[in-house]
């Protein structure tokens, strides 16, 4: 069975400062990896995926993650945020087409002016 | 416009009630969900539907049941609703053949009391 764990549930950072969030799966064959933001009192909306090639993947806004087979990681950065990256950041895993995402349970991001 | 939307967007209701929420998406997609997440914010999946045909079904009571009546529509109805549906439910929708991204939308918050 497949799997997503969030390390760091909060995750607070100053304004301007680079920032990892931290994302680990389990499967036992090959997946498809997402990073979904959730503004307060909205939808999830797509951040980034990685389907296949470059392990090294950029989104919106400014996030980038890389995809770490050996670790089983996604991790998501940004070099420098901003207080409209205050949200709910969510790694999610699926396995095929027709498969269900998996999401982990997510991190909070507080950016401190 | 509204890629996808739904109605209502807060629902207040007693225990022992029946209740509907309805999505429609105008993005031509052929699958689509409806996701709850729970007051901690963990996200999980309830149903997904294709072409109209119930392709994932989680362990969900059976007093909820999603209804297709075409691609662009999947409502959700909750027969004697209980404290712990409390919830927002998402519906989503994504294109099966395609990059695998799903587009959620803003949710509908439902309060048994």
């Amino acid at each position: 069975a497949q799997s997503v764990t969030q390390l760091d549930s909060q995750v607070p950072v100053f304004e301007e400062a680079p920032v990892e969030l931290r994302c680990n799966y389990s499967s036992s064959v090959s997946v498809y990896l997402f990073w979904y933001v959730q503004y307060p009192n909205q939808g999830l909306q797509l951040l980034l995926k990685y389907l296949s090639g470059s392990t090294l993947v950029k989104g919106i806004n400014g996030f980038e993650a890389e995809f770490n087979k050996s670790q089983t990681s996604f991790h998501l950065r940004k070099p420098s945020v901003h207080i409209s990256d205050t949200a709910e950041y969510f790694c999610a895993v699926r396995r095929t087409s027709y498969d269900k995402v998996i999401f982990g349970p997510g991190t909070s991001l507080s950016v401190i002016p | 416009d509204t890629a996808v939307s739904q109605t209502p967007k807060y629902l207040v209701t007693q225990m022992g009630n029946d209740k509907s929420i309805k999505c429609e998406q105008n993005l031509g997609h052929d699958t689509m969900y409806w996701y709850k997440q729970d007051s901690k914010k963990f996200l999980k999946i309830m149903f997904s539907y294709n072409n109209k045909e119930l392709i994932i079904n989680e362990t969900v009571p059976n007093r909820f049941s999603p209804k297709s009546p075409d691609k662009a529509h999947l409502n959700l109805h909750i027969n004697s609703l209980e404290l712990g549906d409390s919830a927002v439910y998402f519906c989503a929708s994504s294109h099966s053949g395609g990059d695998y991204e799903q587009y959620f939308g803003p949710g509908t918050r439902l309060t048994v009391t």
